[in-house]
């Protein structure tokens, strides 16, 4: 099945760049997306890859995704305290319509 | 549109009470999916619907729990009887199914079984 790992927790501080790394299993994955979820609230998607392309650039963040070693990973450039938050990478199989969330990562931004 | 819209955002119950969750997805929405977030377990499907009729319930933890979606503008998920390990937050997404199809969240319903 599919499976969608991600690590815990990462602290850097402000001004500084943030990587969120994120592997899945699953190799039909057609699109591959990040979501926030700040505290109290529900996820809110930030920015989706489609699974044929390696880069996609928006605003302060950049998502690349390696297929081949089924990575994917989110850049902050320029990483604020509001950007603190669990980021979540999600999956979307190509044989269904239910994404698969990891674990989720707390992003912690210090002063 | 409004959004996902849940009720309520806040529950407490004592053990062994039926609890009822509420959904209203984003009209025009084939998709409709409950998940269920914990810290030990972090963010858990439990069930999705296509056009109201459910697809895959692999997710749902015992027979304790049920889930309905009567009409495309509304979802149930019920716990009876509802134990204290039940106690998370419960969030209800829907999605197009067409293009991108990224899930669109409620604000979720945070439960305690007492």
């Amino acid at each position: 099945g599919e499976d969608v790992e991600q690590s815990l927790f990462l602290s850097v501080r402000e001004g500084d760049s943030s990587v969120i790394n994120c592997t899945y299993t699953d190799s039909s994955s057609t699109y591959l997306y990040w979501y926030k979820q700040e505290p109290g609230a529900g996820l809110q998607l930030l920015t989706y890859i489609f699974s044929n392309m390696d880069m996609k650039q928006d605003q302060r963040l950049t998502v690349l995704l390696n297929k081949k070693d089924k990575h994917l990973s989110l850049r902050i450039a320029d990483t604020q305290t509001g950007d603190s938050a669990i980021y979540f990478c999600a999956e979307r199989s190509g044989t269904a319509s239910k994404l698969t969330f990891g674990t989720g990562t707390r992003l912690q931004v210090t002063l | 549109d409004a959004g996902v819209i849940q009720s309520p955002r806040h529950e407490v119950t004592e053990m062994g009470q039926e609890v009822t969750l509420r959904c209203k997805p984003i009209s025009g929405h084939d998709y409709l999916f409950w998940y269920r977030q914990t810290m030990m377990r972090g963010l858990e499907l439990l069930i999705y619907f296509n056009n109201n009729v459910p697809i895959d319930d692999s997710g749902m933890p015992e027979d304790r729990f049920s889930a309905k979606m009567p009409n495309a503008s509304f979802s149930t998920l019920k716990i009876q009887p509802s134990e204290p390990r039940d106690s998370a937050v419960y969030f209800c997404a829907s999605s197009p199914g067409q293009g991108r199809s990224e899930a669109f969240f409620g604000q979720g319903t945070r439960l305690t079984v007492v």
